[in-house]
């Protein structure tokens, strides 16, 4: 079955980086764009930002833009978010999600359990 | 990237049926088809409720039912039941090529 297994999380001090990964099983990953989504504690849902199939095509939420970057290894159907200059307001469980096709315009469609990250000196 | 607005909470008796509102602008929402609703419960990650604005994934029951006019997408659950209790999360693909989410809805069954 379809599965998302997210990782890399922990706590961080302001500034740092830190990388997320996202091991996918049980559909053909390099077919389909895939999210990152965040959820700050106790708080809604925020898009960070989204790649396309082949990796070609990427685009971010405004409020990480410049800081993150999102990848990925078709070989090995791993999905990445490298996180730098992190700050306190980053802190949050960490989702990734596959598309529901191979575009940007795909919404969200099976996500991840989580990974969280705490930045905190 | 302004959130999409939902009511931060509604409610309903087993067996009643509730909608919850979610708006956006014509860069988003009014723009495109592709507004998606997910379920959250408490600790879990989100589920997929639907997509495309009224499309329901398999497996997902026909109690649940989407539809946009305008600006205003909605979620339509009938026939409430004890577990639909939840957060539900309303996402628009936008004209800038992100996705923008709704603050969000938690639903209590009374």
């Amino acid at each position: 079955q379809v599965q998302l297994v997210e990782s890399g999380g922990g706590v961080v001090q302001p500034g740092r980086s830190l990388r997320l990964s996202c091991a996918a099983s049980g559909f053909s990953f390099s077919t389909y764009a895939m999210h990152w989504v965040r959820q700050a504690p106790g708080k809604g849902l925020e898009w960070v930002a989204v790649m396309s199939y082949d990796g070609s095509n990427k685009n971010y939420a405004d409020s990480v833009k410049g800081r993150f970057t999102i990848s990925r290894d078709n070989a090995k159907n791993t999905l990445y978010l490298q996180m730098n200059s992190l700050r306190a307001e980053d802190a949050a469980v960490y989702y990734c999600s596959s598309a529901m096709g191979p575009y940007y315009y795909y919404g969200l469609d099976v996500w991840g359990q989580g990974t969280t990250v705490i930045v905190s000196s | 990237q302004s959130a999409l607005t939902q009511p931060a909470s509604v409610s309903g008796s087993p067996g009643q049926s509730i909608t919850i509102s979610c708006t956006g602008t014509n860069s988003d929402v009014g723009a495109y088809n592709y507004v998606s609703w997910c379920q959250q419960h408490p600790g879990k990650a989100p589920k997929l409720m639907i997509y495309d604005v009224s499309h329901r994934p398999s497996g997902v029951s026909t109690r649940f039912s989407g539809s946009k006019s305008g600006n205003t997408a909605s979620l339509t659950i009938s026939g409430l039941q004890p577990e639909d209790e939840a957060d539900y999360y309303c996402s628009s693909y936008t004209s800038s090529s992100t996705w923008v989410f709704g603050g969000g809805t938690k639903l209590t069954v009374l």
